[in-house]
């Protein structure tokens, strides 16, 4: 089945720590997203990319960093620069010449202890 | 910019209730429009979408027209259940020039449903 998959569910992260949070699809989608989701509140964009090795900050890219090595992966790193990253992170993907709708991953919910 | 205002929440209703959840938008050009709803601690999944002005877009019993005169897109559905309770987010895609397909979201509004 095509999908995206984001791994893991849970994570927790320690005072300082720099942790890196998975995204991988199968759907052969040229863009992907990360968004931030706090509790009551919408999503917020953190990063996307169109191609492979390109992206762009989003609306809340302070203390966050991505890569695009290859289509199918844009892993998300939250650097302890980010000073409240307890949060739901979801990533999405599309095309980026075809239907405009978004499709999303079951999301990871940091916490930071 | 572009920005999505929608009804806020929460909402709780009885089974078999009419629904409506309010959503306008400010966008330049010809957004698409959508509806996306997430059950607990899972990610999003699209309900809907409507892509021009008049436009509606269903499934499962919601429905939501695209008004550009009203610049609104609205959520409907005649007669809601139990497993309707969830959090429903409206969203729009625009496309300026040189950006990714980037959607942006209300608020969301969580809806409950009592037996």
């Amino acid at each position: 089945d095509g999908g995206i998959t984001q791994s893991p569910k849970y994570l927790f992260r320690k005072e300082g720590q720099n942790v890196t949070l998975s995204c991988e699809q199968n759907l052969n989608h040229d863009a992907m997203y990360w968004y931030r989701q706090d509790p009551g509140q919408g999503l917020r964009l953190i990063y996307y990319s169109q191609i492979v090795n390109d992206f762009q900050k989003g609306d809340i890219a302070e203390g966050y960093s991505v890569s695009r090595e290859k289509k199918e992966s844009f892993p998300l790193t939250v650097t302890s620069a980010q000073k409240n990253p307890t949060a739901f992170y979801l990533c999405a993907s599309n095309h980026r010449d075809r239907g405009p709708e978004a499709f999303f991953g079951q999301g990871t919910r940091l916490t930071v202890v | 910019g572009n920005s999505v205002t929608q009804m806020e929440g929460p909402v709780t209703l009885s089974e078999e209730a009419f629904l409506t959840i309010n959503c306008t938008y400010t966008a330049t050009g010809y957004p698409s429009l959508f509806w996306y709803v997430q059950y607990p601690g899972e990610g999003l999944q699209l309900l809907l979408k409507a892509t021009k002005a008049d436009d509606k877009g269903s499934n499962k019993g919601f429905e939501a027209t695209y008004r550009k005169e009203t610049t609104s897109f609205h959520l409907e559905k005649g007669s809601v259940q139990v497993s309707d309770s969830a959090v429903y987010f409206c969203a729009l895609s625009g496309n300026p020039s040189g950006s990714a397909r980037q959607l942006t979201f209300g608020s969301g509004t969580q809806l409950t449903v009592l037996p």
